[in-house]
């Protein structure tokens, strides 16, 4: 089954501890992206990736960063993380092809709360 | 910059009854447009989707046609089931060439029997 898998769903912190959300893909695809949702504001990229050690900010990329090592992981990593980062966060991968005319298929989602 | 503005919600409907979610959008160049829903504690899925003007995208009984005149992409439902209480969201991407899509605030949508 073609899945994008996010690792804790759930995940409660503290200000400053590093932490990992991790994201993967069994669809081989080349594009896969980082997204935060919170109340009245949709969906805002934080950065995105179009194939293996190429990797690019979206919209809100402070406070973040991603490596893309391999095709199919993608982690997202919050070196020293703020209130202001709890959210909930989705991972996402390219259904087919190029993402601007395809859309995305994401995955279940990662609830982050700092406190 | 891009911007999409959905209507606000919850839209409440009962069942079999006709739904209109509106969607307009700015946007540079040609984007793509999209609908996404979002079923409680689920990631979004792909709905539909218009790569260009006039298109209608269309799936599980849902519709929306890309007008450019109006820069709008209403999504229309002719009879929602309880099964479609969701949040949907329109989005739209490739503006400009640009890789970063941008998103609706997502309307409720509660359908009850």
């Amino acid at each position: 089954e073609a899945q994008v898998t996010q690792n804790p769903r759930y995940l409660i912190t503290v200000t400053g501890k590093k932490l990992t959300v991790t994201c993967s893909q069994n669809m081989n695809h080349e594009y896969m992206s980082w997204y935060r949702q919170d109340p009245g504001l949709g969906l805002r990229q934080i950065y995105y990736s179009m194939n293996v050690e190429v990797t690019d900010k979206g919209d809100v990329p402070e406070g973040y960063k991603v490596s893309r090592k391999e095709k199919r992981n993608f982690p997202l990593i919050l070196e020293s993380p703020s209130p202001n980062q709890t959210s909930l966060y989705f991972c996402a991968s390219s259904l087919e092809g190029d993402p601007r005319h395809y859309g995305y298929t994401f995955g279940s989602g990662t609830r982050l709360t700092v406190v | 910059g891009n911007s999409v503005t959905q209507m606000e919600g919850p839209v409440t409907l009962s069942e079999e009854a006709f739904l209109t979610i509106n969607c307009t959008y700015t946007a540079t160049g040609y984007p793509s447009l999209f609908w996404y829903v979002q079923y409680p504690g689920e990631g979004l899925q792909l709905l539909l989707k218009a790569t260009k003007a006039d298109d209608k995208g269309s799936n599980k009984g849902f519709e929306a046609t890309y007008r450019k005149e109006t820069t709008s992409f209403h999504l229309e439902k002719g009879s929602v089931q309880v099964s479609d209480s969701a949040v949907y969201f329109c989005a739209l991407s490739g503006s400009g060439g640009s890789y970063i899509p941008t998103f609706g605030r997502g309307t409720s949508l509660i359908v009850h029997p």
